[in-house]
């Protein structure tokens, strides 16, 4: 059964700093890679989507990688800004099942 | 630009009662899910539908739940006889596609909390 672990849990960051945000599964196998932007209580915005014949994606300051051999992804934020606090999730389909989310990273970005 | 809505946004109901959620997806999609995510928790996934029927579900969607399309825009999630342990935010997404190779849009999301 796929599993997701996301590293580091929770990261604080002063703003400006460029940062990476880590995701792994145990199964490299996937079809697809979402990663999302949860606001506290809110819903899930998508950011980027990494199909399986695609390796990253990027969008303005955001760019998202994934490694299929090893089942890792990374997002990349650049020049990280105090609205970019918020959690993180990424979540990967793999044959036979149907999204699994890993438990997000939390990010605080500081004036 | 296209997206899903859900109502209500906050959903409080006794134990036992029954709650329909609803969800209205992306007008020209054809795949949808119900996710829900208890608080502190990671999302999970319930069920998906396709064609008016569903295409796969996971443990936690038992017997007390279901799904229905009930006209051509709505798609709702039933839980016919709450427990405590369904308190939670419920998540309704789409995609337009195949659903394991499109990406998926989410709503906004209903909190349930049973009491």
């Amino acid at each position: 059964k796929q599993e997701v672990t996301q590293i580091p849990a929770a990261l604080s960051v002063p703003e400006g700093e460029n940062l990476v945000l880590n995701c792994s599964f145990t199964d490299s196998a996937i079809y697809n890679l979402q990663w999302f932007r949860q606001d506290p209580g809110k819903g899930l915005t998508s950011l980027l989507l990494i199909q399986s014949s695609q390796r990253e994606q990027t969008s303005g300051r955001l760019n998202a990688s994934l490694d299929k051999s090893s089942g890792r992804s990374t997002l990349y934020i650049a020049a990280s800004q105090p609205g970019d606090s918020a959690t993180y999730l990424c979540a990967g389909a793999v044959d036979g099942q149907n999204f699994v989310f890993g438990p997000g990273t939390r990010l605080s970005v500081l004036p | 630009e296209p997206e899903v809505t859900q109502t209500p946004s906050h959903q409080v109901t006794q134990m036992g009662q029954e709650v329909i959620l609803r969800c209205v997806p992306i007008s020209n999609h054809l795949y949808f899910y119900w996710y829900r995510q208890i608080l502190g928790q990671k999302v999970e996934f319930l069920v998906s539908f396709y064609n008016n029927e569903i295409s796969e579900k996971s443990e936690i969607f038992d017997d007390q739940f279901s799904v229905e399309r009930p006209d051509g825009s709505n798609f709702t999630l039933k839980i016919r006889s709450t427990k405590l342990e369904d308190s939670a935010m419920y998540f309704c997404a789409s995609s337009e596609g195949q659903d394991l190779y499109n990406e998926q849009f989410f709503g906004p999301g209903t909190r349930l909390t049973v009491l």
